[in-house]
């Protein structure tokens, strides 16, 4: 059974840099989720794909922030020149097609983002 | 979406059932309710979700009071496994993005 998988999980790097984080979703889903959870916070919803369509962004996204899902399959979330605000884990999820979206959503297990 | 309110910590004994309560006063009728839970470290797991029947599934049961404004999950019988944050979120069935609060910290004792 293969879930979603978030590469890298851990990402240390310095204030400046650029990185991205790569999310390949269960198989068959069409709907791709991104989003970013602080220490003691829950999740906050970062943006939505349906297939290769980036249909929402929150304003959580920045200019900084880009997110690709080139064929609908894996998609990529680029943070350019990070700052250490942006140090917090990025989830991914996905979900299948349905009826309205009341399928329910399964993340991976994130990518951990420390900025020094 | 309509607003949750969970405590933020339950204990339980291993083997007891755990009983997570969440209040959603003024949820509207076409709003469903889920629960994740999340494990330190990792991402959370969907456990189940419902509209306005009871609804049970191999990980746990949810009960929704018939006038819907609030809901509780039961562990049947809880292990140190599941020690972890649980997630109530309400949602319309329109609406792509799960809203999380801070969640109940479950404690599961031996």
């Amino acid at each position: 059974d293969t879930g979603v998988s978030q590469n890298p999980r851990h990402k240390i790097t310095k204030r400046g840099q650029n990185v991205t984080f790569r999310c390949d979703p269960i198989s068959e889903h069409n709907r791709l989720y991104w989003y970013r959870q602080t220490l003691g916070q829950g999740p906050e919803f970062l943006t939505y794909f349906q297939n290769e369509a980036q249909l929402e962004k929150s304003r959580l996204l920045s200019d900084r922030f880009s997110a690709e899902r080139p064929k609908g399959s894996f998609s990529t979330l680029e943070i350019q020149r990070t700052e250490q605000g942006d140090s917090a884990m990025y989830l991914c999820a996905s979900s299948n097609r349905g009826e309205g979206f009341n399928q329910p959503q399964h993340f991976g297990d994130g990518t951990r983002l420390s900025i020094l | 979406d309509a607003k949750t309110t969970q405590p933020p910590s339950m204990d339980c004994a291993e083997g007891r059932a755990a009983n997570l309560p969440c209040n959603h006063s003024t949820i509207s009728g076409n709003e469903y309710v889920y629960w994740y839970r999340q494990i330190h470290s990792q991402g959370p797991q969907y456990i189940i979700h419902g509209l306005k029947n009871n609804e049970t599934n191999e990980m746990a049961s949810l009960i929704i009071t018939e006038d819907r404004k609030s809901s509780t999950l039961i562990l049947p019988h809880a292990t140190l496994r599941d020690t972890a944050v649980y997630y109530c979120i309400v949602r319309e069935g329109s609406n792509y993005k799960l809203t999380f609060g801070k969640g109940t910290l479950l404690t599961v004792n031996p």
